[in-house]
């Protein structure tokens, strides 16, 4: 069975200094791995994702997340924050197998302050 | 292109009612998921149609139960309805390609 840890509830940072929300996974087989965000009230957006290559994947608005196969960790980094950037954050991985099923994460809300 | 879209956006209902929720991709996508979010589960995968056929299901009871029709649009379907089942009800589609696309989720409120 495959598995998301979001190990912080909460991140806080003030605008402008550089972000990092933690991830770790556990699948079998060749892992997909997937950062969605989530406004108030709001779907899920896609954010990026590493299916294969560079371990360091750019996605929208400035964020990339850096894959580590040895620590299976996936974790999300901006170098300077915004506080449009507060809302939460989910990490998601599904198997090679086809399928489209996602495991989520609980969820890290970031808080970025003025 | 148009995004996912989810009607009704929010739904009142009373416990023991069934509740249809409807779900169109976006356009060229024939892989339509359900997920179920709640404060304390989480964000749990309910099923995934592909072509009209359910593909894979989650650990849901038989109240929960989709379709998929010819056009690629999905419902979703709860019946006798439970408190616990107030919820954010998300629908994604794919194409080939890996990344899903959510829509705006429907809110259920049991009553």
């Amino acid at each position: 069975a495959q598995s998301v840890a979001q190990p912080e509830d909460q991140v806080n940072v003030a605008e402008g200094n550089p972000l990092t929300v933690k991830c770790t996974y556990s699948v079998s087989g060749n892992p997909y791995l997937f950062w969605y965000v989530q406004y108030p009230n709001r779907g899920l957006q896609f954010l990026l994702k590493y299916i294969t290559g560079d371990n360091l994947v750019k996605g929208s608005y400035g964020f990339e997340a850096e894959f580590n196969k040895s620590q299976t960790s996936f974790h999300l980094k901006k170098p300077s924050a915004l506080v449009s950037d507060s809302a939460l954050y989910f990490c998601a991985v599904r198997d090679d197998s086809g399928y489209s099923t996602l495991t989520f994460g609980k969820g890290t809300m970031l808080l970025v302050s003025p | 292109k148009a995004g996912v879209t989810q009607t009704p956006r929010y739904l009142i209902k009373t416990r023991g009612q069934q509740v249809t929720l409807s779900c169109s991709p976006i356009s060229g996508h024939r892989s339509v998921s359900w997920y179920q979010q709640t404060p304390g589960q989480g964000l749990q995968f309910l099923f995934e149609y592909f072509s009209e056929t359910q593909r894979n299901k989650g650990n849901f009871p038989g109240r929960f139960s989709g379709r998929q029709f010819s056009n690629s649009r999905s419902e979703m379907n709860v019946s006798t309805l439970e408190l616990g089942d107030s919820a954010l009800y998300l629908c994604a589609s794919r194409w080939t390609e890996e990344t899903q696309y959510f829509g705006p989720g429907t809110r259920l409120l049991v009553l």
